[in-house]
């Protein structure tokens, strides 16, 4: 079992959607919980950081964490074609190799 | 946040040789990380670079393969070995950013015939 799963997608939805994006993990001493968003043909760009357990908003972004679970969600509000791309799910413990899911493919469509 | 570039922006390269890819971050950073993203697979860490010391490599990663550099606190390399059609994949630079945090570069893409 690898230690973070996510779902590759691609998930379609029109735009204006709410968009729920999930990952789950298997390693209890997760602590630090990341999503970065990468457009094709470029690097990862870090959306949201969270820390342990709760919620965090940026914008039309809200970042969960439910460390009793080992799950955690990233929701888009109003989604844009500008939001296409892939978000990869990222964790780590307290050292500072990060942890990746395999990504979830999202296209907005007009 | 920092701003990382790399090069180069991608490469095809022949089997047996090796490539050295660069990595520049405009602000001192203590760690620096490559990683590799191979299609369908998730980013891979291959070794953490410190400046001032030996890189310290993840498990399946060797040096005589990805020998790295860290000559000062912006800059970085990763050279890729003895290339096989294997290595083909897009390989990443990071640096840690303020907290707890990573950002990365572009990548480099890189097609091993």
């Amino acid at each position: 079992q690898k230690e973070v799963e996510q779902d590759p997608g691609p998930l379609s939805v029109p735009e204006g959607a709410i968009v729920s994006l999930n990952c789950t993990y298997s390693n209890s001493a997760f602590q630090y919980f990341m999503w970065y968003r990468q457009y094709s043909r470029k690097g990862p760009e870090l959306l949201m950081y969270t820390y342990s357990s709760g919620n965090k908003e940026d914008g039309r972004f809200t970042a969960q964490v439910d460390k009793s679970s080992k799950y955690i969600s990233l929701f888009i509000r109003d989604s844009q074609p500008s939001d296409s791309a892939t978000y990869l799910c990222a964790m780590r413990n307290s050292g500072y190799a990060l942890n990746f899911g395999k990504g979830t493919s999202l296209l907005v469509t007009p | 946040s920092a701003v990382i570039s790399q090069k180069p922006s991608r490469d095809i390269c022949q089997r047996g040789t090796s490539l050295t890819i660069q990595c520049q971050v405009d602000s001192q950073v203590t760690m620096m990380f490559w990683y590799r993203q191979q299609p369908g697979q998730s980013l891979t860490l291959i070794a953490t670079a410190n400046q001032g010391s030996e890189a310290t490599y993840e498990s399946g990663f060797v040096i005589d393969k990805f020998p790295i550099s860290r000559p000062n606190l912006t800059f970085s390399t990763l050279t890729v070995s003895n290339m096989s059609p294997e290595d083909s994949s897009i390989y990443l630079c990071s640096a840690e950013g303020g907290g707890e945090t990573q950002y990365f570069g572009p990548g480099t893409r890189l097609l091993v015939l």
